[in-house]
Formats: C-alpha cells, sequence, structure tokens
C-alpha cells in the first residue's frame, strides 16, 4: 500500500514568489492536513481537508491557502513568499472522517525561501 | 490557546534502560493523544495512540494516560540506541482532524 507523497521534496523560491505544494494521500484515506514544521515553532496546523472542503484552519495569514480535488488529492499554495516561510511543510492523511486514529504523515517538502 | 508541553531534554539512558517521556495537555476537552517518533531529516512516524485514562501497551512501548491530571507518557521499555530521535506528543481536540504538538522531547540512547 503506497504511502502518503508529498511533491516536490525541495524548493527553493525567491521572496515575493509564490509557490504550490502537493499531496497524495493514502488510497482511501479522505482527510488530508497540512503542517509546517520550522526549528522555533515546531510543527503547526495549517488546515484540513475532508471530502473537498477545509474543516479546519490554523492560525496562519491568508498568503496560505489549500484545496482538495474528488481523488482527496490535495494542493497547498503560499503567495508572497516571505524569508520565515522557510520550513519543512508535511502533509497528513487519515481514514476516517471522525477519527480516534493518528495521521500518517508524508516524507515532506522543504521550502527554502531566499 | 490549546497548549501541549514536553520538556525538550535531551534525555539521555543507557541502552536497556526505561525512557519516560512525559507531556501535558491544557484543554480538557481533548480526546485522543498520540506519540510519533521522528528522524532527524525525517518525517513523523506514528508509534502509539490512546484514548482511554489507563495504560496501552505495544511490544516495547506503553502509553500512559491520566485526563484528571491532563497527562500523557510513554514508557520505552528495554530502549536501543536506536530509539535515539524526537518524540512528539500530538492531542486531538473538537471537531475534525486537527492536532496540537508539544515541541517534542529529544531522547538519547547510549550503548
Amino acid at each position: 500500500k503506497a504511502g502518503v507523497t508529498q511533491t516536490p521534496r525541495y524548493l527553493i523560491k525567491t521572496r515575493g514568489q509564490q509557490v504550490t505544494l502537493s499531496c497524495s494521500p493514502i488510497s482511501g484515506h479522505r482527510s488530508v492536513s497540512w503542517y509546517q514544521q520550522t526549528p522555533g515553532q515546531g510543527l503547526q496546523f495549517l488546515f484540513e481537508y475532508f471530502s473537498e472542503t477545509q474543516r479546519n484552519k490554523g492560525n496562519f495569514p491568508g498568503r496560505f491557502s489549500g484545496r482538495q480535488f474528488s481523488n482527496s488529492r490535495s494542493e497547498m499554495n503560499v503567495s508572497t513568499l516571505e524569508l520565515g516561510d522557510s520550513a519543512l511543510y508535511l502533509c497528513a492523511s487519515s481514514s476516517s472522517g471522525a477519527t480516534n486514529y493518528g495521521y500518517t504523515f508524508g516524507s515532506g517538502t522543504r521550502l527554502t525561501v531566499v | 490557546q490549546k497548549e501541549v508541553e514536553q520538556n525538550s531534554g535531551p534525555l539521555s539512558v543507557p541502552e536497556g534502560a526505561i525512557a519516560s517521556l512525559n507531556c501535558t495537555y491544557s484543554d480538557r476537552g481533548s480526546q485522543s493523544f498520540f506519540w510519533y517518533r521522528q528522524y532527524s531529516g525525517k518525517s513523523p512516524e506514528l508509534i502509539m495512540f490512546i484514548y482511554s485514562n489507563g495504560d496501552k501497551e505495544d511490544g516495547r512501548f506503553t502509553a500512559q494516560l491520566n485526563k484528571a491530571s491532563q497527562y500523557v507518557s510513554l514508557l520505552i521499555r528495554d530502549s536501543q540506541p536506536s530509539d535515539s530521535a524526537t518524540y512528539l506528543c500530538a492531542v486531538k481536540s473538537g471537531a475534525g482532524n486537527m492536532l496540537t504538538f508539544g515541541g517534542g522531547t529529544r531522547l538519547m540512547v547510549k550503548p
């Protein structure tokens, strides 16, 4: 069974640019969440999608957005990149809508903003 | 503001010893509790989850939950050098699948 696939693995962007990251969940998983991990702030929740609807959103500015497609694949977009957006972006999928189970994380996309 | 607190460590234990990792959380309505292991440069890997008071055992790992004290812990028996990693405590509250993570405890198991 394939795991959670994130692309690309590494990305270097310039301040002011925008970026789109992709996540393909485990087959059959309908819930996809995105997290940002930095050394200073740790793992912080960005947003969660379930059946193409955003169900939860963390405390990030509107520059961070996402969407989910009918096949459960998800994308997140960051516009007007800032140096502080440099981080590991992790996607995680879950099998249940009202779950007591944890997520399976993808390998992440490491974004560097220069 | 929902908070999850962990001692950042490092926690150093000799090989074969029991490692005890602790986590406290602020939201009394929290429903489920998870322990993830993260090796340097890798993504978090789920070790265990627990949602009822008491102990839950899986191999060398035991998760303990005390909702009255808002406390969850992870015991690793017969610690191995390969257990050296950062252990993340995560808490689920409310609807949906949002997890709030602690800052992680770095564990070092010395041969």
